[in-house]
């Protein structure tokens, strides 16, 4: 079974300082990779995806990938009370399905 | 704005009663899915289809769930007989080809009594 791990958290941060949620993969020849996120009662909403080595930005969110260590990170910078919620990293490899991570709840404190 | 909708959006049940679900995808994507999530187990996938072809249920307890698509705008899954442990919320998911992430509906909360 293909796994996709994240530190449960809560994680913490005052208002404005950068949030940094992490997640490892287990399957060397994933391909994509995507990160969304769900406020409480409500279904995941995707927020980034990210497909190669490197860094990719969208407003205040970075994507980080290395395939080589098998990580994928989410910075969310000047975070906001509003993007308290919880994050969840989802896989894809050629051929499976998406595989989601169990998330991280982030809190950002006024 | 293209979503992807779900009925009913919530469902409360007694035990031993089927259940069926129903998921609209947003037109022409290709590949839905199904997900269940509890506060145990978070996000777990039940079903994909891709060109309504069943690729994966493998996750999905074969003795009482169905899931089916009879045509491209209608996905169903269905619960028979419903049981306590199946109280969660189902989502429905769908996506245009495996490079792009799947877009979530708003979920069917089924409460089993």
């Amino acid at each position: 079974q293909k796994e996709v791990e994240q530190n449960s958290g809560p994680l913490s941060v005052p208002e404005g300082a950068i949030a940094s949620l992490n997640c490892t993969y287990s399957d060397r020849v994933s391909q994509s990779f995507f990160w969304y996120r769900q406020y409480s009662g409500k279904s995941p909403e995707l927020i980034m995806s990210i497909y190669s080595n490197g860094d990719k930005e969208d407003g205040r969110f970075t994507a980080q990938l290395n395939k080589a260590s098998q990580y994928v990170s989410l910075l969310i910078r000047d975070s906001q009370p509003s993007d308290s919620a919880t994050y969840l990293c989802a896989v894809w490899s050629y051929g499976q399905n998406f595989v989601f991570g169990p998330g991280t709840r982030l809190s950002v404190l006024p | 704005d293209a979503r992807v909708t779900q009925t009913p959006r919530d469902k409360v049940t007694e035990m031993g009663q089927e259940v069926t679900m129903r998921c609209q995808p947003i037109l022409g994507h290709n590949t839905v899915f199904w997900y269940r999530q509890t506060m145990m187990q978070g996000l777990e996938l039940l079903a994909y289809f891709r060109n309504r072809a069943p690729l994966d249920d493998s996750g999905m307890p074969k003795d009482r769930f169905s899931a089916e698509m009879p045509d491209a705008t209608l996905a169903t899954l269905k619960i028979q007989p419903s049981e306590p442990r199946d109280s969660a919320v189902y989502f429905c998911a769908s996506g245009l080809d495996q490079d792009v992430g799947p877009l979530f509906g708003p979920g069917t909360r089924l409460t089993v009594l």
